[in-house]
């Protein structure tokens, strides 16, 4: 597709659920991240892959959350037992952004997934 | 570690007014910087960036310029119109990541 593309756009779901959050990244973008937005705040960075592998996934709050991107294209992002507190909107975004180059080429983002946890 | 901070919200103006939205950052190295725009109901979307010291960014009337000795990169807009109301983000990019600050809310008035 043109752009990030992020399904579902809503989710609800019972504390205690387990909840996948899936992300169609700009194709041949081998940069993809996963951010979380709370109500009022900018977008906390959670996870970052380049191609397959996380980079960098140092953001994740615990070990509930985890990511893949098996074939270096969809990632899914996965959280288990859900808190009330994971209640966010989820962002994924992708860029063009090469391993072990400094700086930062633009990123885009999809217009994210609202978690909403009851 | 890398952080941004922006001016606090929310911002009210009126239709023509200036604009300044303040941003510093603290980095380690020669960051990017980015101010990106978030409309309602819409996802975030890149503004404007500006790559090295001294560098101004512009786009859409808006205007920030990459300042290294004061460690800022402020928005600013001279004719600010209804259309431009939207959370405002400035980032910047950290080693492998974007750190953003928390966003400033602008409000225009007809």
């Amino acid at each position: 597709g043109a752009g990030v593309s992020q399904t579902p756009s809503n989710k609800v779901t019972e504390k205690g659920k387990y909840v996948e959050l899936r992300c169609d990244p700009i194709s041949g973008h081998t940069a993809l991240y996963w951010y979380r937005q709370s109500l009022g705040q900018g977008p906390e960075f959670l996870i970052y892959f380049q191609g397959t592998g996380a980079a960098d996934d140092s953001g994740l709050p615990n070990d509930r959350f985890f990511a893949v991107r098996p074939e270096g294209s969809v990632s899914t992002l996965k959280i288990q037992r859900t808190e009330r507190g994971d209640s966010a909107v989820y962002l994924c975004a992708s860029s063009s952004n090469q391993a072990g180059r400094t700086g930062h080429t633009e990123a885009f983002f999809g217009q994210g997934t609202r978690l909403t946890v009851v | 570690g890398d952080s941004v901070t922006q001016m606090e919200g929310p911002v009210t103006l009126s239709e023509e007014a200036f604009l300044t939205i303040n941003c510093t950052y603290t980095a380690t190295g020669y960051p990017s910087l980015f101010w990106y725009v978030q409309y309602p109901g819409e996802g975030l979307q890149l503004l404007l960036k500006a790559t090295k010291a001294d560098d101004k960014g512009s786009n859409k009337g808006f205007e920030a310029t990459y300042r290294k000795e004061t460690t800022s990169f402020h928005l600013e807009k001279g004719s600010v119109q209804v259309s431009d109301s939207a959370v405002y983000f400035c980032a910047l990019s950290g080693v492998l990541k974007l750190v953003f600050g928390q966003g400033t809310r602008l409000t225009i008035n007809p």
